[in-house]
């Protein structure tokens, strides 16, 4: 089975600073999808950013960017110039198309943002 | 604002007592997943239906149960309810094509006491 793990529980970044989260994945899987999502106090699941495996490019969406590396099983989300609103837990997410499109989750990074 | 609704918000109930958490799905989305998230703890996947045919089955309880409605909405059924389920439950709901994003509820805050 998939698995998904996020090595660190909890990480803490100055306002205006770049933090990057770290991710890494097992599968055997060629074709698969990787997603952040975020979970701010207020406990709603946010979309953060998606990369689809057969694409070499890397994911941006405006402040937030990631470094995959399939063939180290590896999706790292890079968050720059860090606001007070990006304190949030932050979850990696594996969607294998060969499981019933399954989604596996890691166990969450918990961002901080010092201002 | 996702699309996928989740009722009620808050539920509070006592131990042993049986209660039903409702979802609906985004509209055209076929797949619908449960997840348990207790305090401080991550994403824990209970089951996923598919167009009112169970799926995939995670960590759930003899207890819990679940089904798809013909019109495609969802309910997660919790039975002799202990102190430990208290959590929240998240419903979310995806397109079947293997892009497809999923996309969250709010959740429902169940307190057992």
């Amino acid at each position: 089975a998939q698995t998904v793990t996020q090595s660190q529980p909890e990480m803490s970044v100055q306002e205006a600073e770049t933090v990057t989260l770290s991710c890494t994945y097992d599968t055997s899987e060629s074709d698969y999808y990787l997603f952040w999502y975020k979970q701010p106090p207020s406990r709603q699941m946010i979309l953060v950013i998606r990369q689809e495996a057969y694409k070499q490019q890397n994911a941006t969406e405006n402040r937030f960017s990631v470094n995959f590396q399939k063939a180290a099983k590896s999706f790292s989300l890079k968050i720059s110039d860090s606001q007070l609103g990006d304190a949030a837990m932050y979850f990696c997410a594996y969607r294998s198309p060969n499981t019933g499109n399954q989604f596996y989750f890691g166990t969450g990074t918990s961002l901080t943002v010092i201002p | 604002d996702s699309g996928v609704t989740q009722t009620p918000k808050h539920l509070i109930t006592a131990t042993g007592q049986r209660v039903t958490l409702r979802c609906s799905p985004r509209s055209g989305d076929l797949s619908v997943y449960w997840y348990q998230q207790s305090l401080d703890q991550g994403l824990q996947f209970l089951i996923q239906y598919y167009n009112g045919e169970e799926r995939a089955k995670g960590n759930i309880l003899e207890r819990f149960s679940a089904q798809q409605f013909p019109d495609l909405h969802s309910e997660l059924n919790l039975s002799s309810l202990e102190l430990g389920d208290s959590a929240l439950y998240f419903c979310a709901s995806s397109l079947r094509t293997s892009g497809g994003l999923l996309y969250f509820g709010a959740g429902t805050r169940l307190s057992v006491l």
